[in-house]
């Protein structure tokens, strides 16, 4: 166990609405990570973060937002959700260039 | 998309036998890794091999990687049912800030 804790576990919202998914790690690890997983395409990387304030757009990234404005913290906001961001998003966590840690995920369904 | 794929999308196989999955990315790579998931779960570590590694070992585990053929494989030797689960590949790209990705997956079932 990494420390990887994510909140909230499971979200109901409807569409238009604002959502905010918190990441909390205690490993101190530097690189932090979100990712969706939809069946048929395993995890999908949305945003990632390399340092406080530094963070990089993955490979689905449109409709996301993050920050990360403490070590321990990497928030993911959807300014304004919608169906297609049903789904179930994971944290990661890691110091160098090794494993990744990961939370036990968020699961959210926009009506 | 970055993604990889892997393959097969399924696989199922009686305890005992061996479960080999495939593996492709499209990018340069520092390391490559495997993960497990069970059940939705979050991902658990298996193995990493460094870009210039062939193959690496861990317990009833096998990895290969071709560099050449951007692809990898893992071999699960001797299944368990307890090996259960889906199985991910994760490229770690060369260069920039530790960018890490996922392939699509691997569903295994063992059957007891």
């Amino acid at each position: 166990d990494a420390g990887i804790t994510q909140s909230p576990r499971h979200k109901v919202t409807e569409t238009g609405t604002p959502v905010t998914l918190r990441c909390h790690q205690t490993e101190n690890h530097r690189y932090m990570y979100w990712y969706r997983q939809d069946p048929g395409h395993g995890l999908r990387l949305i945003h990632y973060s390399y340092g406080v304030k530094d963070t990089d757009k993955g490979e689905v990234s449109d409709g996301y937002s993050v920050s990360r404005s403490k070590t321990e913290d990497f928030l993911l906001t959807l300014e304004s959700a919608t169906s297609s961001q049903t789904s179930v998003y994971f944290c990661a966590a890691k110091q160098g260039p090794g494993e990744l840690f990961f939370g036990e995920g968020s699961r959210l369904t926009v009506l | 998309s970055q993604q990889g794929e892997e393959d097969p999308q399924a696989l199922s196989i009686q305890e005992g036998e061996n479960a080999t999955m495939n593996c492709s990315y499209k990018t340069s790579i520092n390391n490559l890794q495997w993960y497990r998931q069970n059940s939705g779960r979050g991902l658990v570590h298996l193995i990493l091999i460094r870009s210039n590694e062939r193959e690496k070992h861990s317990g009833r585990l096998r990895v290969t990687l071709d560099t050449s053929k951007k692809s990898s494989s893992l071999l699960i030797t001797a299944s368990r049912a307890a090996d259960t689960a889906s199985y991910f590949c994760a490229s770690q790209h060369k260069g920039g800030y530790q960018k890490v990705t996922f392939g699509t997956g691997t569903k295994l079932q063992v059957i007891p």
